[in-house]
């Protein structure tokens, strides 16, 4: 089945640093949704991207569809505390199914 | 504004018992699905129910069995719960078709002993 590998599995920053995590697939994706779960949450939408090479911006947050559309990036410019969770990148397959990376955790400290 | 309820939130069972989870979604969606998630594993897909009436497996179906209730309601049934189901579970909707957004539940924490 599709795999979607997601590097790095875990990060900790200090507040104000930037972070970056990385989807990335061995076959084509249609598309790419991002998903955010707090600690003790449940994963909530972010963001989908459809188009080869296209980037869209939600303040502090960059995201990034390859031009092959084989692999995305989320950027996290200057993190805040309210940042923490596990970031997930999934593909849409057929009749909506959705094929989750394996997350990345990140951590920000003081 | 509910959107996706699932219950029970907690839950622990001994190897062997069985149990139901609910899952009602109040959002008119067709879609509906079960996911696990596991420590390091991130989300995976149980069963999922592409409109009302059908049901289909996802990635890891062995052990569970599913019901469309109607519209509203999907629910997740373990006949027989072994200790490798001790897991989050999360109950989710969509509209049908590719690229729309999935909306989760809260989550229901099962441990199985």
């Amino acid at each position: 089945g599709q795999q979607v590998m997601q590097i790095p599995q875990y990060q900790h920053v200090q507040e104000g640093e930037d972070f970056t995590t990385y989807c990335n697939s061995s076959t084509t994706l249609s598309n790419i949704q991002w998903y955010k779960q707090r600690p003790g949450g449940h994963p909530v939408f972010l963001i989908q991207l459809v188009k080869s090479g296209e980037v869209k911006k939600q303040k502090r947050l960059t995201f990034q569809f390859g031009e092959a559309k084989k692999n995305s990036s989320l950027h996290i410019t200057a993190t805040q505390t309210t940042d923490v969770g596990t970031y997930f990148c999934a593909e849409t397959g057929t009749a909506s199914k959705l094929t989750f990376g394996t997350g990345t955790r990140l951590q920000v400290t003081l | 504004n509910a959107g996706v309820t699932q219950t029970p939130k907690f839950q622990v069972l001994k190897t062997g018992q069985s149990m139901t989870l609910q899952c009602a979604q109040d959002m008119n969606h067709n879609s509906m699905y079960w996911y696990r998630q596991d420590p390091g594993m991130g989300l995976r897909l149980i069963y999922y129910s592409a409109s009302e009436g059908t049901t289909d497996k996802g990635e890891v179906p062995n052990g569970y069995n599913v019901s469309r209730l109607n519209k509203r309601e999907f629910s997740l049934r373990l006949e027989s719960a072994a200790p490798s189901q001790t897991s989050v579970y999360f109950c989710a909707s969509s509209e049908t078709g590719s690229g729309n957004t999935i909306y989760f539940g809260e989550g229901s924490w099962l441990t199985v002993v």
